[in-house]
């Protein structure tokens, strides 16, 4: 069946460490996203990408950096500089471009903590 | 920018009774969709229903339908004969040609036995 794998399910980051999250997805979907969920806010929009080697700022983009080398592959590095990671993080992909009418499909989320 | 208001944080309905979650959104562009998401407690996002601006009726999606008034801009989410299983996080969102997806804070529902 074809849909959206995110992984590690959990991770746990030190204080000043990078940490990178997985998400593929096999829905030959051209674009994907990254959503950043906390208690209360609903989901906030990271990053997004609609076409491979190419992506655009979010909302709070801040801290965060993507990659966009294959169609299947959008993974999301936490950096150091942000300085609140911790939260539940959400990847998404839709067909055709990121405006379109088309509804996006989410995978399971990566929870995100800090040591 | 475009916002989405969901005013209710939380919301219960008694099991097999009907419940309607408001959505209002701030917009000056003419055309985009609207979308309502459940979120269950294993946290996945599933799609319940969507609605073009363009389309003047409203969408239904089997115990699911939506109050469309563009020109409020209020995009309500109405749930028939609700069971155990629809109890979750429902977000409202917002798209248009210049916007990705928004997301309003979501309303929590519970359902009764």
């Amino acid at each position: 069946d074809g849909g959206i794998t995110q992984s590690p399910k959990y991770l746990f980051r030190k204080e000043g460490q990078n940490v990178t999250l997985s998400c593929e997805q096999n829905l030959n979907h051209d674009a994907m996203y990254w959503y950043r969920q906390d208690p209360g806010q609903g989901l906030r929009l990271i990053y997004y990408s609609q076409i491979v080697n190419d992506f655009q700022k979010g909302d709070i983009a801040e801290g965060y950096s993507v990659s966009r080398e294959k169609k299947e592959s959008f993974p999301l590095t936490v950096t150091s500089a942000q300085k609140n990671p911790t939260a539940f993080y959400l990847c998404a992909s839709s067909p055709g471009r990121a405006y379109s009418n088309q509804p996006q499909h989410f995978g399971d989320g990566t929870r995100l903590s800090i040591l | 920018a475009q916002t989405v208001t969901q005013s209710q944080p939380e919301m219960s309905v008694q099991e097999a009774e009907t419940v309607t979650l408001s959505c209002t959104y701030d917009t000056s562009e003419s055309d985009y969709y609207l979308f309502w998401y459940k979120q269950p407690p294993s946290r996945q996002m599933i799609l319940v229903i969507r609605q073009e601006a363009y389309k003047q009726q409203n969408a239904t999606e089997n115990r699911f339908s939506v109050n469309f008034q563009k020109a409020a801009k209020s995009f309500s989410l109405k749930i028939s004969d609700s069971q155990l299983g629809d109890a979750a996080m429902y977000f409202c969102a917002y798209r248009s040609e210049r916007t990705p997806l928004v997301f309003g804070k979501g309303t929590r529902l519970s359902v009764i036995a």
